[in-house]
């Protein structure tokens, strides 16, 4: 059964730094690797997605890195912006057919002035 | 595009009342996803449906029912409903293919059991 794990839990730093949190996997035999954001009382919106054959994947200030030998993936944001806030929630989809999407349970940012 | 819908918003039972949630997404999707989401708990998933006539039980499926039968609609029913079933519950749906196929979300549905 494939395990996600999301550290830290929560984080919270003054606007302009730069950032990683950390995804880490059980199963190695993934399809792809997700990136999602969401607001308080919102749903999921997709960030990132690392197709197996991928190293990384880079949209305005997010990149983000996978590892599947190590079991893992930063999502590494730059500058960061109070408008940043939210939770951050990585999912990683099973290869060999189902391609069911387990949740890690997510990084609580906040970015204060 | 309206994507993934689902219906209600917002709902508060009684214990031992029923309902459905309704999921509908026009994306022509194959595969679809019913999450709930408890405080820091993360998504864990109900039911998954990988085609129409098809349904499948996920990681905590007790006292749910799912059901496929067109491509479009993915209904989730509780059954005598409990206060442990208070949550947020999300669908989703995806198409796999290539592997770049991203997993697209509705905008959930909170449920308060009472």
């Amino acid at each position: 059964k494939q395990e996600v794990t999301q550290i830290p839990a929560a984080l919270s730093v003054p606007e302009g730094e730069n950032l990683v949190l950390n995804c880490s996997f059980t199963d190695s035999a993934i399809y792809n690797l997700q990136w999602f954001r969401q607001d308080p009382g919102k749903g999921l919106t997709s960030l990132l997605l690392i197709q197996s054959s991928q190293r990384e994947q880079t949209s305005g200030r997010l990149n983000a890195s996978l590892d599947k030998s190590s079991g893992r993936s930063t999502l590494y944001i730059a500058a960061s912006q109070p408008g940043d806030s939210a939770t951050y929630l990585c999912a990683v989809a099973a290869s060999g057919g189902s391609y069911i999407p387990t949740f890690g349970r997510g990084t609580s940012l906040i970015v204060h002035p | 595009n309206a994507g993934v819908t689902q219906t209600p918003k917002f709902r508060i039972l009684k214990i031992g009342q029923s309902m459905t949630l309704q999921c509908t997404q026009d994306m022509n999707h194959n595969y679809m996803y019913w999450y709930r989401q408890d405080p820091g708990m993360g998504l864990k998933l109900i039911y998954y449906s990988v085609g129409a006539g098809i349904t499948d039980k996920g990681e905590v499926p007790n006292g749910y029912n799912v059901s496929r039968s067109t491509t479009e609609d993915f209904p989730l029913r509780l059954e005598l409903a409990a206060p442990s079933q208070t949550s947020v519950y999300f669908c989703a749906s995806s198409e796999p293919g290539q592997g770049g196929e991203k997993l697209f979300f509705g905008s959930g549905t909170q449920l308060s059991v009472l």
